[in-house]
């Protein structure tokens, strides 16, 4: 039972390079997440894609894309890396709803030198 | 727009010690509260949630309950154990958008 799988694990990008990270879940959820956490800062809602076909910015998007590729898979783009961007990155999905659990993936750490 | 403020950690105590770590929230309407825990190199995963005022949720021996009258959601556990070392996230949800969390409380136990 794979859950909610995000690729890659780790990734060292230069400032300016761009890259795409996959998330990919296997529970038939309609809504999906971007967070980084950050020391002391908690989980920053990135963007989110509350049903296939939407996406919505959340409380940091700024220097980030999202796609919502299918109902399986959301894609998060940083176009231009900066080093502020390094970060751990989680890909989340649930139901939907303020009654339902959502899970996450294993994180992705990212660091922009 | 919506909050949630936990106590600064880490945490750290002896095992068997009681544990209490602080929550409290700020949110337009009524939201469902939780406590995430995430253990090293890992990603988060649900411990326990209550979904209306008075709900008391646990799991694995922790519990929190629901206070709409002080806007808290507090975890605690009567004797906590090494593996329990890990970070803990209070979070809200309103439905509206997405969980919105704390800042995280690092627990450690030791032997």
């Amino acid at each position: 039972n794979a859950g909610v799988t995000q690729t890659p694990k780790f990734q060292v990008l230069k400032t300016g390079q761009s890259m795409t990270l996959q998330c990919a879940q296997d529970m038939n959820h309609n809504s999906m997440y971007w967070y980084r956490q950050d020391p002391g800062m908690g989980l920053r809602l990135i963007y989110y894609s509350a049903s296939e076909g939407t996406t919505d910015k959340g409380e940091v998007p700024n220097g980030y894309n999202v796609s919502r590729l299918n109902k399986r898979e959301f894609s998060l783009r940083l176009e231009s890396a900066a080093p502020s961007q390094t970060s751990v990155y989680f890909c989340a999905s649930s139901d939907g709803g303020s009654r339902t659990e959502a899970f996450f993936g294993q994180g992705t750490r990212l660091t922009v030198v | 727009g919506d909050s949630v403020t936990q106590m600064e950690g880490p945490v750290t105590l002896s095992e068997e010690a009681f544990l209490t770590i602080n929550c409290t929230y700020t949110a337009t309407g009524y939201p469902s509260l939780f406590w995430y825990v995430q253990y090293p190199g890992e990603g988060l995963q649900l411990l326990l949630k209550a979904t209306k005022a008075d709900d008391k949720g646990s799991n694995k021996g922790f519990e929190a309950t629901y206070r709409k009258e002080t806007t808290s959601f507090h975890l605690e556990k009567g004797s906590v154990q090494v593996s329990d070392s890990a970070v803990y996230f209070c979070a809200s949800d309103t439905g509206r958008r997405a969980l919105t969390f704390g800042s995280g409380t690092r627990l450690q136990v030791q032997p």
